[in-house]
């Protein structure tokens, strides 16, 4: 496609539910990041991949969040038994290096 | 680590009024930054970006100046439109990778 796609666009979860999160960036692009964005913030920074290397892990909030791209392109985001707190939107973006990050609409994620 | 603060909204203004909002920034070096836009319903999309210090990123109408003294990039427009009416997020690169932190955004509505 022409942008990234993010699937899917909702998702609700019971508490201790596991969930995974799917992004599809624009093909040819190396750089593959996710964010967290609660509500009236800011995107936070969880995690970055060049290719199939997971470079920078460092704001993925607990060890319940575990990201991977196994073959450098599609990613997929899987949170383990969900918590009320984890609720947000997860947005993915991609680049190609250059640091013009081009974002998904994001996959808002409800844990009730 | 590094930071951002921007000016919190929202920020309601008429047509053809002037536009600025106000970011300033603690980084380790001599980030890259850049202003992020989200429009209404969308993924958030580069506005512009400067690169070095004195550097004017410029898009839409829209500039902002590189004030290394300062450690600020405020984002202004001469005369806005309703179209412009959106969540603006500033965001200074980390560093060597491609990481951004972003500030906690900006919410313009803009009435005919």
């Amino acid at each position: 496609g022409a942008g990234v796609s993010q699937s899917p666009r909702y998702k609700v979860a019971k508490r201790g539910q596991d969930v995974a999160l799917r992004c599809d960036p624009i093909s040819g692009h190396v750089s593959l990041f996710w964010y967290q964005q609660a509500l009236g913030q800011g995107p936070e920074f969880l995690t970055y991949f060049q290719n199939e290397a997971q470079l920078d892990k460092s704001g993925l909030p607990s060890d319940r969040f575990f990201a991977e791209r196994p073959e450098g392109s599609v990613s997929t985001l899987k949170i383990q038994r969900t918590q009320q707190e984890d609720s947000a939107v997860y947005l993915c973006a991609s680049s190609l290096g250059t640091r013009k990050l081009f974002f998904g609409s994001g996959t808002q994620l409800s844990v009730l | 680590g590094d930071s951002v603060t921007q000016m919190e909204g929202p920020v309601t203004l008429s047509e053809e009024a002037f536009l600025t909002i106000n970011c300033t920034y603690t980084a380790t070096g001599y980030p890259s930054l850049f202003w992020y836009v989200q429009y209404p319903g969308e993924g958030l999309q580069l506005l512009l970006k400067a690169t070095k210090a004195d550097d004017k990123g410029s898009n839409k109408g829209f500039e902002a100046t590189y004030r290394k003294e300062t450690t600020s990039f405020h984002l202004e427009k001469g005369s806005v439109q309703v179209s412009d009416s959106a969540v603006y997020f500033c965001a200074p690169g980390q560093g060597g990778s491609e990481k951004l932190v972003f500030g906690k955004g900006t919410k313009l509505t803009v009435n005919p």
